[in-house]
């Protein structure tokens, strides 16, 4: 089955400890997303990456960190300096390029850090 | 700045009607529009796609308007049913690649 996914389903951190969040997908999409979703709010870009190897912060990407070493993969860090890191996060790949191509998302993790 | 309303109270309706949501903008001039469902807890799911230069489009019982004058997009279920009930996001997109910027949603519920 193609698709995009995300794991853990639920993440429980302490305060102060860096978290990483997985995202693997297999639709062969070049762009990858990470946003971040609170209770009652709309999705947050956090990161995205068009390419292998290239990433652009989004609109909140401070306390958070990716890579792109791979075309499949864009792993997220929550790090100890992202103030309010209890989220619903969930990342999102699509085809690459000028056209608006739909948003493949995956189906989330639940982060609590305490 | 750049602003995206949805109505952010429920709009609660009885099977069989029809149910319009709203997307508003400001300070944006989107070239497309994008409509997405999302379930409690799950990911969201792309539904429809619409070009500043189109007025209207369709798929189902699904129907999305762009009105680029009002900068307002409406969302449209007919025949609702229960199986309809979720939470409705709508993402204007520019002409600068794939950068969606997401609403805050509107839960819709429709009874039986």
């Amino acid at each position: 089955d193609g698709g995009i996914t995300q794991s853990p389903k639920y993440l429980f951190r302490k305060e102060g400890q860096n978290v990483t969040l997985s995202c693997e997908q297999n639709l062969n999409h070049d762009a990858m997303y990470w946003y971040r979703q609170d209770p009652g709010q709309g999705l947050r870009l956090i990161y995205y990456s068009q390419i292998v190897n290239d990433f652009q912060k989004g609109d909140i990407a401070e306390g958070y960190s990716v890579s792109r070493e791979k075309k499949e993969s864009f792993p997220l860090t929550v790090t100890s300096a992202q103030k309010n890191p209890t989220a619903f996060y969930l990342c999102a790949s699509s085809r690459s390029g000028t056209d608006p191509y739909e948003q493949y998302f995956g189906p989330g993790t639940r982060l609590t850090v305490t | 700045s750049q602003k995206i309303e949805q109505n952010s109270e429920a709009l609660n309706i009885q099977e069989g009607k029809t149910a319009t949501l709203t997307c508003n903008y400001t300070n944006y001039s989107p070239a497309y529009l994008q409509w997405y469902r999302q379930d409690p807890g799950r990911g969201p799911v792309f539904l429809l796609l619409i070009r500043e230069n189109e007025k209207e489009k369709r798929k189902e019982r699904l129907k999305v308007t762009f009105d680029t004058t009002l900068k307002q997009s409406l969302f449209h279920i007919t025949a609702s049913q229960p199986a309809d009930s979720a939470t409705y996001l709508c993402a204007p997109l520019n002409n600068a690649g794939n950068m969606l910027t997401f609403g805050g949603g509107t839960r819709l519920m429709v009874k039986p």
